[in-house]
Parts: C-alpha cells; sequence; structure tokens
C-alpha cells in the first residue's frame, strides 16, 4: 500500500516568514494529494489539493509543488500569519483510500 | 461548514462501560471513515465503509465495531472501555469519485 513520510514534525517561524513542509510518497499510481489543516479542537479541514497532471497550485498565501518523478509534494504558505497556526497533514490516494502524513505543527511567532 | 456531525464532543467514562460515538453526515456520501488521533497528532485508520452494509477493518486494529445500516449513520462502538482507549476519535466521508474527505469535528474520549 501507499506510505506517505512528512517532514518537518515541529515547525517555527516567525510572522511574515514563509513555512515549507514536505511529503514523499510510495505508490507511483498515487494521483492526487490533498492537504488539511487541523486547528486545536477540530477535525481537519482541506485546504489546497493537487492532481498528477499538475505541477503546482496557488491560491493567495498558500501553494503546493509536486513532483512526480521523485514522488514528493510540499506545501509552501508565505507571509505567515499567527491564525497559521496549526497541524498540517499530506495526503496522498492510493487506489481507494488517502493515506495520510505524521502532521507537522506549525507555530507562527507574532 | 463540514456536514458531518460528531457526538459527544467530548465523554469520560469508566472502565467497562460500553459507550457509542455517533457520526452522521447530510451530504449524500457513499464513504465513511474512523480515525484514532494520538497525542503524537497522527491519523490511523480503524474502520471504514463503502456504503450500506460494508465495513472494513483500517490499518491499526481496534477492539471497537462499527455498522452501517443507513447511508448517514456510522457509528462506533466499543463494548467495554478501557484506559487505552484514550483517544480523540474522528469521522469521515467521502463521495464515490471523489478524491477528499469532509471531517467532522471529533469526539475526544477519556477512559478513567
Amino acid at each position: 500500500g501507499e506510505n506517505v513520510e512528512q517532514h518537518p514534525s515541529t515547525l517555527s517561524v516567525q510572522e511574515g516568514d514563509s513555512a515549507v513542509i514536505k511529503c514523499t510518497y510510495s505508490d507511483s499510481a498515487s494521483n492526487y494529494f490533498p492537504w488539511y489543516k487541523q486547528e486545536l479542537g477540530k477535525g481537519p479541514q482541506l485546504i489546497i489539493d493537487i492532481r498528477s497532471n499538475v505541477g503546482e497550485k496557488k491560491d493567495q498565501r498558500i501553494a503546493v509543488t509536486l513532483n512526480k518523478t521523485a514522488k514528493h509534494f510540499s506545501l509552501h504558505i508565505t507571509e505567515t500569519q499567527p491564525e497559521d497556526s496549526a497541524v498540517y497533514f499530506c495526503a496522498a490516494r492510493g487506489a481507494n483510500n488517502l493515506f495520510f502524513g505524521t502532521g507537522t505543527r506549525l507555530t507562527v511567532i507574532p | 461548514e463540514a456536514d458531518i456531525y460528531q457526538t459527544p464532543r467530548y465523554l469520560v467514562i469508566g472502565t467497562g462501560k460500553k459507550i457509542t460515538l455517533e457520526c452522521s453526515q447530510t451530504m449524500g456520501h457513499d464513504k465513511m471513515y474512523w480515525y484514532q488521533q494520538d497525542p503524537g497528532m497522527e491519523l490511523h485508520l480503524i474502520h471504514y465503509s463503502y456504503g450500506v452494509n460494508s465495513t472494513e477493518k483500517g490499518d491499526l486494529s481496534s477492539e471497537s465495531t462499527v455498522s452501517r445500516i443507513r447511508t448517514e449513520h456510522f457509528p462506533l462502538t466499543l463494548e467495554s472501555a478501557r484506559p487505552s482507549h484514550t483517544s480523540q476519535y474522528l469521522c469521515a466521508s467521502s463521495k464515490q469519485g471523489a478524491r477528499g474527505y469532509t471531517f467532522g469535528s471529533g469526539t475526544r474520549l477519556t477512559v478513567v
């Protein structure tokens, strides 16, 4: 089955700086890669996703890049704000289900 | 707002008690999932269902059981709760053919 690795597990940045979270996956057949944000006391919420036929996707301060050859994808958050502080999960879609990374706790320091 | 609801949000219960965690969605999604989230954040799939009367065990072995009698309802039951069951339980759903999941807000279970 699919195996998704996520790094780093914790990340602290100063407000206004950029944050980058990286994931690798094992199954070359995976074709969908979403990112979820989980705030304290809530369930994960989809923030951005990318399909395998696209190399990059942006939505305001958030962008995701995908390198299918290397089997890795990354989340980039620019101009970070305190409300970006949360746990972020990457995922890759295998044959039927999503496989999640182990999560990154992002702290934005005001 | 996600139309998937979990109750209760918090539950403290004694060892040996039987409990049922409720999960309902109003989106008509075929697929539903239960995840156990440990304090280290990681999500572990414990059960999933692809439709009515379909249930499968996930990657993480769990003493819980699930049922899917109605499309919108996917309850999780622990017959005899133990302290090792203390965790956050997240329910999610997705539509057949869709790629992403919609998560509920979770139930934080504490067994004392």
